[in-house]
This record gives structure tokens, C-alpha cells and sequence, in this order.
């Protein structure tokens, strides 16, 4: 089945830690991207992707970083530079970013706590 | 650049009753507009979309929503809603053409009352 996994689901980390959350995708998607979900705020854009080695910063990337190396893959860290790491972290795909193709496809969710 | 309101936090609605989840935008060029559904701990899944073209759109589970470009507006509406419909909602919008990534609403919870 082609699809989105995140691992883990859950995660705990202690303050001050770095953590990374993983995201792959069997979809041939060119584009990824990470969302942070917290109550009553919607969805806020970490980071996105349009292509293997290149990403770009979204609305909320401060303390965070990405890789994509491979284009199924888009691993996001946690750095202790995020002042506020507990959240629910969603990762998401689509053909692209262009036109009717950018209808994104999201993974199941890794919910971060930070102790 | 465009934004999105989802104008109830909250809906409570008895089972069988009509639904409906508000969602304004703002934007001063044509978008795309889309639904998603959240299901407690778990990702975003597209309930419908409008692209062009009839500006009333269905979903296979008895969603349906309106594009009305006058009112800015993408209102969701089932006629008759199931416990199963309990969830989280949300509106998103983007500018249509060219490279953009969607601006999501802050989200509606649905909850569904035997």
C-alpha cells in the first residue's frame, strides 16, 4: 500500500535534547512537508520540500531543521534552540507544488513530549 | 496572501441532525479550496476540494460544500450526521496556479451526541 509513516508515534525527550522525527513515503512524491499541530491553532508549516536537496523554511522554523537526501524521506530534528517542543507533528506529501498537484497526502502524526 | 477563518471551534449536533461548518477566506486572486477530517490522533485525510468548475462538491461519505466566490465562503454541510462524523475539521486554502502552499484554518471539532 503506498503511504505515509511517521515513527514513532509517541516520543519522550528530556528538556534541552535533540530529537528527530522521521517521515517516509512510498508515494514517488516530489514534494514534502511538516506541519506542528497544537489545540486551536490549526496546522503551522515547519518546513517544506519540492525536491531532493533542497528545502525551504515555512512560518515556524525556527528551532528546527531538515534534511532530503533521498526523496522518499524528509526527517525533521527538534533542536534545544525550540523553546516549545511539545506538540503534534504532522508530515505531508504531494505530487508537487504546482497547480491542481499540490493536493497533499499526510502521515499518521508523532506526538512529541518534552518532560 | 491568503488566510482562512473557520468561524466555530466547536459544534456539538445530535445524531441524524444536519451539519454545518463554517469557513470564510481572504484572498484578492482565485484559489483552491479544500476540507480535511482529523480523526482523534491521527493525520489529515481530504474529504473534498473545489479546482474549478461546479461549485458544489460531494464527498463519498455525505459531505458535501459550496464555493461562493461573492461571500468568500466554502460552508461544509452534511443533511444528517452519525456519531462516526465525530472529528476534527479543517479549511484550507490556496492560491490556484503557479507554486503555493495551502494556509490552513484554525479547525472546527464536530461532535456528534447519540
Amino acid at each position: 500500500d503506498g503511504g505515509i509513516t511517521q515513527s514513532p508515534k509517541y516520543l519522550f525527550r528530556k528538556e534541552g535534547q535533540n530529537v528527530t522525527l522521521s517521515c517516509e513515503q512510498n508515494l514517488n512524491h516530489d514534494a514534502m512537508y511538516w506541519y506542528r499541530q497544537d489545540p486551536g491553532q490549526g496546522l503551522r508549516l515547519i518546513y517544506y520540500s519540492q525536491i531532493v536537496n533542497d528545502f525551504q523554511k515555512g512560518d515556524i522554523a525556527e528551532g528546527y531543521s531538515v534534511s532530503r537526501e533521498k526523496k522518499e524521506s524528509f526527517p525533521l530534528t527538534v533542536t534545544s534552540a525550540q523553546k516549545n517542543p511539545t506538540a503534534f507533528y504532522l508530515c505531508a506529501s504531494s505530487v508537487g507544488l504546482a497547480g491542481v498537484y499540490n493536493e497533499q497526502f499526510f502521515g499518521p502524526g508523532t506526538r512529541l513530549t518534552v518532560l | 496572501a491568503q488566510s482562512v477563518t473557520q468561524l466555530d471551534s466547536q459544534v456539538p449536533v445530535f445524531e441524524e441532525a444536519p451539519v454545518e461548518l463554517r469557513c470564510n477566506y481572504s484572498s484578492s486572486v482565485s484559489v483552491y479550496l479544500f476540507w480535511y477530517v482529523q480523526y482523534p490522533n491521527q493525520g489529515l485525510q481530504l474529504l473534498l476540494k473545489y479546482l474549478s468548475g461546479s461549485t458544489l462538491v460531494k464527498s463519498i461519505n455525505g459531505f458535501e460544500a459550496e464555493f461562493n466566490k461573492s461571500q468568500t465562503s466554502f460552508h461544509l454541510r452534511k443533511p444528517s450526521v452519525h456519531i462516526s462524523d465525530t472529528a476534527e475539521y479543517f479549511c484550507a486554502v490556496r492560491r490556484s496556479g503557479g507554486s503555493y502552499i495551502p494556509t490552513f484554518g484554525r479547525g472546527t471539532s464536530l461532535i456528534v451526541h447519540p
